[in-house]
């Protein structure tokens, strides 16, 4: 089992720019969740899908931020356009239905300069 | 100017000693909670779980105890070692507007020295 794969591992953008990550979640796994942790304030929980569908996308900053799920194996969070403020490591998870635990990724760490 | 970010409790342990992290959480409705250990570049890997109505749980070199009164919830790990050096997380499920997620503590930095 490879795990959540995410990718890239690290980007490095100028603001302004268009971001894009990318998830593949745990093979079975019916839930993903989009995460972004920073020194400021910690784990927050950006938006989850369940069979692809967005559930609670309470947690996402602003429209600036968007994610889709075409299918159950790949899953993108997108920013544009990025600024300074969005850097952070951003944590893609899965778990299976009627499951709590999650399987978290490797994270994407990225930097807006 | 200088930027604040959150103050990581620590706790320096040496190697072979008993650790005990602790956690607050904030809503009494919660049903599940979750303990997440986080290495370095990596991240967060589930360690132990413990549902509302069990008060103690143990696995291998680590116990969960759940306080429900007092809303507390504390990690503990037996004969530390220093691979255990690591964040900390506890999570607590919660149920907001129709919806369950995880919450996530602001975490505590064990340092483990041999």
């Amino acid at each position: 089992d490879a795990g959540v794969i995410q990718s890239p591992r690290h980007e490095v953008t100028e603001m302004g720019q268009e971001v894009t990550l990318r998830c593949k979640p745990i093979s079975g796994h019916d839930y993903l969740f989009w995460y972004r942790q920073t020194m400021m304030r910690g784990l927050e929980l950006l938006i989850y899908f369940n069979n692809n569908v967005p559930i609670d996308d309470s947690g996402m900053p602003e429209d600036r931020f968007s994610a889709k799920m075409p299918n159950a194996s790949f899953s993108t969070l997108k920013i544009q356009p990025s600024e300074p403020r969005d850097s952070a490591v951003y944590f893609c998870a899965s778990t299976p239905g009627g499951n709590y635990e999650q399987y978290f990724g490797p994270g994407t760490r990225l930097t807006v300069t | 100017g200088e930027s604040v970010g959150l103050h990581l409790p620590t706790l320096s342990v040496q190697e072979g000693d008993n650790s005990i992290i602790n956690c607050a959480y904030s809503n009494s409705a919660s049903d599940y909670f979750i303990w997440y250990k986080q290495e370095s570049g990596k991240g967060p890997q589930f360690i132990i779980d413990i549902r509302s109505n069990m008060d103690k749980r143990q696995g291998q070199r680590v116990t969960v105890l759940l306080n429900k009164t007092v809303k507390h919830l504390s990690l503990q790990i037996a004969a530390t070692q220093p691979g255990d050096s690591a964040v900390y997380f506890c999570a607590e499920n919660i149920w907001s507007t129709g919806f369950q997620k995880l919450v996530f503590g602001t975490g505590t930095r064990l340092l483990v020295s041999p």
